[in-house]
């Protein structure tokens, strides 16, 4: 089984739509977990980091749920230029960063 | 004023030469990594030094040599190429004692190797 779990998409939606995706890990000592966005030929960067209670910024609102070894981002009001992989990424107790395989979203007029 | 910056961006080369790619931080953190991203996209960690320390070593050939000179710096040298080596090597920083809950990673922006 793979550490960090994705569905690899594509997931098409046309603009203005809402997107869910999730992400499943495997290693319950897991203590930081984040959203990263890579676009076509780039470096991966930061999205959000996901906390314990839920957090949102923007359209943008991310879960973590423990028992369930599951992290969720939720896009609202899907915008042309959100189209690019959303990688969940899981760091475990020993500084190690995992990133899931992503997810790929695209978004048209 | 880049954060974290990867030299080469490009390089082709020819089986069994020996190349290398280097990386600086100007952010000072701690710990830095390399990845190594294959034709699927998956991105999979190489190593992670911490106060130029190595901290992990996964599981990659010896054929690659990661050397820390200092903090800001984690380059990556790489023996007797195979066609198996293409992908794009990501450099990455971050802090990981900074007494925050959570620390991101700052990628630099890549190299793409092709071997031949």
């Amino acid at each position: 089984r793979k550490e960090v779990e994705q569905d690899p998409g594509p997931f098409n939606v046309p603009e203005g739509a809402t997107v869910a995706f999730n992400c499943t890990y495997s290693n319950s000592a897991s203590q930081s977990f984040f959203w990263y966005r890579q676009d076509c030929r780039k470096e991966p960067k930061l999205l959000m980091s996901v906390y314990s209670s839920g957090n949102e910024d923007g359209r943008f609102t991310a879960q973590l749920n423990r028992a369930s070894q599951y992290i969720s981002l939720l896009i609202r009001d899907s915008k042309l230029s959100d189209s690019a992989t959303y990688l969940c990424v899981v760091n475990l107790n020993t500084d190690k960063l995992i990133f899931g395989t992503g997810t790929r979203l695209q978004v048209f007029p | 004023d880049t954060a974290v910056s990867q030299t080469p961006k490009y390089l082709v080369t020819q089986m069994g030469n020996d190349k290398s790619i280097k990386c600086e931080q100007n952010l000072g953190h701690d710990t830095m990594y390399w990845y190594k991203q294959d034709s699927k996209k998956f991105l999979k960690i190489m190593f992670s030094y911490n106060n130029k320390e190595l901290i992990i070593n996964e599981t990659v050939p010896n054929r690659f040599s990661p050397k820390s000179p200092d903090k800001a710096h984690l380059n990556l040298h790489i023996n007797s190429l195979e066609l198996g080596d293409s992908a794009v090597y990501f450099c990455a920083s971050r802090h990981t004692k900074t007494g925050r809950t959570v620390t991101e990673a700052f990628f630099g922006q890549g190299t793409r190797l092709t071997v031949v």
